[in-house]
């Protein structure tokens, strides 16, 4: 069975405190890795799209990475803008795309 | 450009009663998701249409959970004799499949509450 498993669950981190997000994941025929940001009351909004083991996207402070059986979300020198629940997703073979429960991260200022 | 839209942003409903959830995707995009969000938990999936045909309908929870999608375009999300379990927020995105590895675009969501 396909499966998303994020940690950790919740993160706080001083301004400008690097860190990692984790995302392991099992699937059947990866299609894309997901990574989304969701502000509450908010829907998700897209962040990078990674399709093969190596690949790399950076984004402002944000760099995400993959592997054959994890990704991690790289933060640097994060602000308190970036407090907010990042949540990563799979997309299969059968193009059913699904989500892990998400890392909620709080920067203090 | 407009992204997608949920209509009614907030449901409140007696147990019981039956709802219909709106979804207007993105313009041109051929795949539509709804999800289920409940407080602290990532999105559930529920199910996806390609074009007008639900490709995989594996996540709704029961027979009281029906979508339809008859254009290809405004998707309905109906719930029968709604339950206090039902209560969440229930999610919306659009994509290109078909088209590369195309990310969900999402709207901001239907919070219902079942009384």
């Amino acid at each position: 069975e396909d499966q998303v498993t994020q940690s950790p669950e919740a993160l706080r981190l001083q301004e400008g405190e690097s860190s990692s997000l984790n995302c392991s994941y099992t699937v059947s025929g990866l299609r894309g890795l997901f990574w989304y940001r969701q502000d509450p009351g908010k829907g998700p909004e897209f962040l990078f799209t990674l399709y093969s083991a190596g690949e790399e996207k950076e984004k402002e402070r944000l760099k995400a990475t993959l592997t054959k059986k994890e990704s991690f979300l790289h933060i640097t020198a994060p602000k308190p803008e970036d407090s907010a629940t990042y949540l990563c997703a799979v997309q299969a073979r059968d193009d059913k795309i699904i989500f892990g429960k998400g890392t909620r991260l709080h920067i203090l200022p | 450009g407009a992204g997608v839209s949920q209509t009614p942003s907030n449901k409140v409903t007696e147990k019981g009663k039956y709802v219909e959830l709106r979804c207007d995707p993105i313009s041109g995009h051929t795949a539509l998701y709804w999800y289920r969000q409940s407080l602290g938990q990532g999105p559930e999936f529920l199910i996806y249409f390609q074009g007008t045909g639900a490709a995989d309908d594996s996540g709704l929870p029961n027979d009281r959970f029906f979508a339809v999608r008859p254009e290809g375009s405004v998707s309905t999300l109906k719930i029968q004799r709604t339950e206090r379990g039902d209560s969440a927020v229930y999610l919306c995105a659009s994509s290109l499949l078909g088209q590369g590895h195309s990310p969900l675009h999402f709207g901001n969501g239907t919070r219902l509450t079942v009384t």
